[in-house]
């Protein structure tokens, strides 16, 4: 079934662990975007890339890091981690091509640290 | 950057019709989305606007007026399984997305 997956679906982790979430779509999709969703802020960017071999920063880039190394894989680590990380992060795609471009989710990961 | 504004909170009966606006600034324009997120789950897309003027789709339909910068979401003939956040999202001219912070619309029987 074409889509996104993420993993793990949630996990906890010691802060200053190094913690890496990973995204794969299967719909050959240009763009993939991050994005961390807390209670009242809505959905914030944190890092995007529009095609395979560039990425970008997002809203709230700082203590992330993301790799685009082909098109199907947009990981996202944690180098040190902190507890104002704990969030739920998803991972979306788009075609970036067209007026109606839409982005579609993953389901999630939800990550707590302490 | 983009500033987006949508109420916190909306509850309707069932069979009842909701509108829920959002207000936007912006710096850059490129489309106008609504986005339906269930409880736990991820968003998933409902809805699109570029041009002024109302889109409809079967019982929801999206309004957008530009000069405005104000849109809102029609959700008509409202059922239980509707109650749900709906996100506004304003696209800018590299193709990034910024949500308001959602409306929670909650069905009551």
């Amino acid at each position: 079934i074409a889509g996104i997956t993420q993993a793990p679906t949630s996990q906890i982790l010691a802060a200053g662990r190094r913690m890496t979430l990973r995204c794969t779509q299967d719909m050959r999709h240009n763009a993939m975007y991050w994005y961390r969703q807390d209670l009242g802020l809505g959905l914030r960017l944190i890092h995007y890339s529009n095609t395979a071999g560039t990425t970008g920063k997002g809203e709230v880039p700082d203590g992330y890091s993301v790799s685009r190394a082909n098109t199907d894989d947009f990981p996202l680590t944690l180098a040190s981690a902190v507890p104002s990380q704990t969030s739920v992060y998803f991972c979306a795609s788009s075609e970036i091509q067209g007026s109606a471009d839409t982005q579609y989710f993953g389901p999630g990961t939800r990550l707590t640290v302490l | 950057g983009q500033n987006i504004d949508q109420p916190t909170e909306m509850t309707a009966t069932e069979g009842a019709i909701v509108q829920i606006n959002c207000t936007y600034q912006t710096s850059g324009f490129n489309g106008l989305f609504w986005y339906q997120q269930h409880a736990g789950e991820a968003p998933t897309f409902l809805s699109y606007n570029v041009l002024d003027g109302l889109e409809e789709k079967g019982r929801f339909s999206s309004f957008l007026s530009r000069s405005k910068g104000y849109s809102y979401l029609l959700l008509k003939e409202l059922q239980m399984k509707d109650s749900a956040s709906y996100l506004c999202a304003v696209r800018d001219g590299d193709y990034k997305l910024s949500f308001g912070a959602g409306t929670t619309v909650t069905v009551r029987a």
